[in-house]
């Protein structure tokens, strides 16, 4: 079975500095996609970024941008130029590729909560 | 273009009692998941519904059902509701099951079970 693997339960960053968020996953399968989910207060879930395994290149979403490394199993979510509004949970999430029989299914981290100071 | 819609919004119960929750997803979107968050187990996977079919299916006990209808709303129902199924119900739509399709997800429903 898939893991994601969130380790940081909170983390804070100033007002226009960088903050990066770490991921780690299990699997054993070689097609994959990756994401970034934030939950702010609201609770409405949005996503941020997506990384399908098989690409090398790293996404990037405006200030939004992701360190995939595949052989180490590592999804890191840099958050460049922070502001107040990125504040909220941050979810990583998996799901298996075309091949894969889990269809849709979303395997989550635990979440890192997120505070921005003005 | 409307975004996923849930409904209601917030419900209490009593155990024992059962619930229907509903999911209308965004127009054109075929898949719809279900999630069940908790701030012990975190975000849980319950089940995935893809042209009225149940294709996949979380680690739930049977008191979770959930179906399709033609025009890809889907609803699950609780039955025999217990203390610990007090959550956040969040339902997901996509394009499709396989390829990257992204989820999107609707604004949730709060249970609460007393």
């Amino acid at each position: 079975a898939q893991t994601v693997t969130q380790s940081q339960p909170e983390m804070s960053v100033q007002e226009a500095e960088t903050v990066t968020l770490s991921c780690t996953y299990d699997t054993s399968e070689s097609d994959y996609y990756l994401f970034w989910y934030k939950q702010p207060p609201s609770r409405q879930m949005i996503l941020v970024i997506r990384q399908e395994a098989y690409k090398q290149q790293n996404a990037t979403e405006n200030r939004f941008s992701v360190n995939f490394q595949k052989a180490a199993k590592s999804f890191s979510l840099k958050i460049s130029d922070s502001q107040l509004g990125d504040a909220a949970m941050y979810f990583c999430a998996y799901r298996r590729g075309q091949r894969g029989t889990s269809y849709g299914k979303l395997t989550f981290g635990q979440g890192t909560i997120l505070t921005v100071h003005p | 273009k409307a975004g996923v819609t849930q409904t209601p919004r917030y419900l209490i119960k009593t155990r024992g009692q059962q619930v229907t929750l509903s999911c209308s997803p965004i127009s054109g979107h075929r898949s719809v998941s279900w999630y069940q968050q908790t701030p012990g187990q975190g975000l849980q996977f319950l089940f995935e519904y893809f042209s009225e079919t149940q294709r996949n299916k979380g680690n739930f006990p049977g008191r979770f059902s959930g179906r399709q209808f033609s025009n890809s709303r889907s609803e699950m129902n609780v039955s025999t509701l217990e203390l610990g199924d007090s959550a956040l119900y969040l339902c997901a739509s996509s394009l499709g099951v396989r390829g990257p399709y992204e989820q999107y997800f609707g604004p949730g429903t709060r249970l609460t079970v007393t």
